[in-house]
């Protein structure tokens, strides 16, 4: 079955960057777009970008552009997102899911999360 | 970009009782050419990441119980849980995937 696994939780300086990695398996890796999303303590949902892991195509939020980078890795089915110029509000527990292309960007399948601290 | 509202903010309803959530999109979801929602509805709970319920506004995911439905059309949409079980307390999400950036509404905590 679809599985997603996030790496582990990071503490950060602000100013400073994070990356986190979503690793795919139980399915081919081009066949499902891969989504993040970030929740800030207590508060609700904000999707942050997509890419498609087959073409590489890549579209962020516009809130987020500038400072996420969202890359994979073909070799390992592994997606990653960098988030640079950390803040405070970048606090969050991040989140990547997956969406089919034939279907609408709704998401099947989660990752764990990937807890973020922003602290000087 | 499509804001996502939702009502009530929370709501307490006693077990085997339904529950109601509604949400409301800024601008019509409803795509002409299919004739389809793009909406979606997940369930939250603590220390969980989110699981999707619904999608195309109506389509229960598999697996999710048909206690679960979704209805509504356009800009206006509904979730009901016809007999709210303990396992079902939560934050409800929906989603529109009309148009990039997708976006979500505020959430409804749901209560015993």
């Amino acid at each position: 079955q679809v599985q997603l696994v996030q790496s582990g939780a990071e503490v950060k300086k602000p100013g400073a960057s994070v990356k986190v990695s979503c690793k795919a398996s139980g399915y081919t890796f081009t066949n499902y777009y891969i989504h993040w999303v970030r929740q800030a303590p207590g508060q609700g949902l904000e999707w942050m970008g997509i890419i498609n892991p087959s073409g590489d195509t890549i579209t962020y939020a516009q809130t987020f552009q500038g400072r996420v980078t969202v890359t994979r890795d073909t070799s390992t089915s592994t997606v990653y997102m960098e988030l640079s110029s950390l803040r405070s509000e970048d606090a969050a527990v991040y989140y990547c899911a997956t969406s089919m292309p034939a279907t609408g960007y709704y998401f099947d399948f989660w990752g764990q999360g990937t807890l973020v601290t922003v602290s000087s | 970009d499509i804001v996502m509202t939702q009502s009530p903010d929370s709501l307490a309803v006693s077990l085997g009782e339904r529950a109601t959530i509604n949400c409301k999109s800024s601008q019509s979801v409803l795509y002409s050419s299919n004739n389809k929602n793009y909406l979606a509805w997940y369930q939250q709970k603590p220390g969980q990441p989110p699981k999707l319920l619904i999608y195309w506004a109506s389509t229960r995911e598999s697996g999710v119980p048909d206690r679960f439905s979704g209805s509504g059309s356009g800009t206006d949409f509904t979730l009901t849980i016809s007999t709210l079980q303990a396992e079902d307390v939560g934050v409800y999400y929906c989603q529109q995937y009309y148009s990039i950036p997708l976006t979500f509404g505020p959430g409804t905590k749901v209560d015993i």
